[in-house]
């Protein structure tokens, strides 16, 4: 079965990075983007990117032009996502999804469980 | 970037109505609309994908609906576990985007 396993929780205080991990299994690695979509606490859904785990190729929201950075392993399945120069207010859960556009549309039909950041002085 | 907007932003209901979401696009994105369901604490789950499609696994009683600028997601028969908040989100840019979201709450 497809699964999406995300690194734990993070703490990290501004200024500094953050790297979340997103381990993938059930399926063919290569063959699907992954996005990360991260949700402040008590607030919606804001997406913040994706990367084609088979040619490295990324996208990004123009809100973190500059601050985040994916990158991947093949060899164990993972992406990582990377957020430099944190602020209070990137304090929140950030999840990996699996984009399948292999239908004519794309949706985000397999959701890690989410990895919470804390940004605190 | 493509604005999409919900409404209303939140919804009281019964088990067993009826009910519907509205969300628009700032502009025309076809029928690459996503629905999805989330409950507290847990990663968001995929409804209704290309505007009226059923994720599988997902139960007949939500529906979707629409195409260009304006969709619904539609729920018959409301049930105890349906509610929850849920957000539309286009796939049509690159650039995805979600509705600030939906929640459903027992009256």
């Amino acid at each position: 079965q497809v699964q999406l396993v995300q690194s734990g929780a993070e703490v990290k205080k501004p200024g500094a990075s953050v790297k979340v991990s997103c381990k993938a299994s059930g399926y063919t690695f290569t063959s699907y983007d992954i996005n990360w979509v991260r949700q402040v606490p008590g607030q919606g859904l804001e997406w913040m990117g994706w990367m084609n785990p088979n040619s490295g190729n990324t996208g990004n929201a123009q809100k973190f032009q500059g601050r985040v950075t994916m990158t991947r392993n093949t060899s164990i399945s993972t992406v990582y996502m990377e957020l430099s120069s944190l602020r209070f207010e990137d304090m929140a859960v950030y999840y990996c999804a699996r984009g399948d556009c292999n239908s004519g549309t794309c949706v985000l039909d397999f959701w890690g469980q989410g990895t919470l950041v804390t940004v605190s002085s | 970037d493509i604005q999409m907007t919900q409404s209303p932003s939140s919804l009281s209901a019964s088990v067993g109505d009826r009910v519907t979401i509205t969300c628009r696009a700032s502009q025309s994105i076809g029928r690459f609309l996503n629905w999805y369901q989330q409950k507290p604490g847990k990663a968001p789950n995929l409804l209704i994908y290309a505007a009226s499609s059923l994720q599988s696994g997902v139960p007949s009683r939500f529906s979707g609906s629409g195409s260009g600028t304006d969709f619904t997601l539609t729920i018959s028969n409301l049930q105890p576990e349906d509610f929850a908040t849920y957000y539309c989100q286009q796939s049509y840019s690159i650039v995805y985007t979600f509705g600030q979201g939906t929640k459903l709450e027992i009256k």
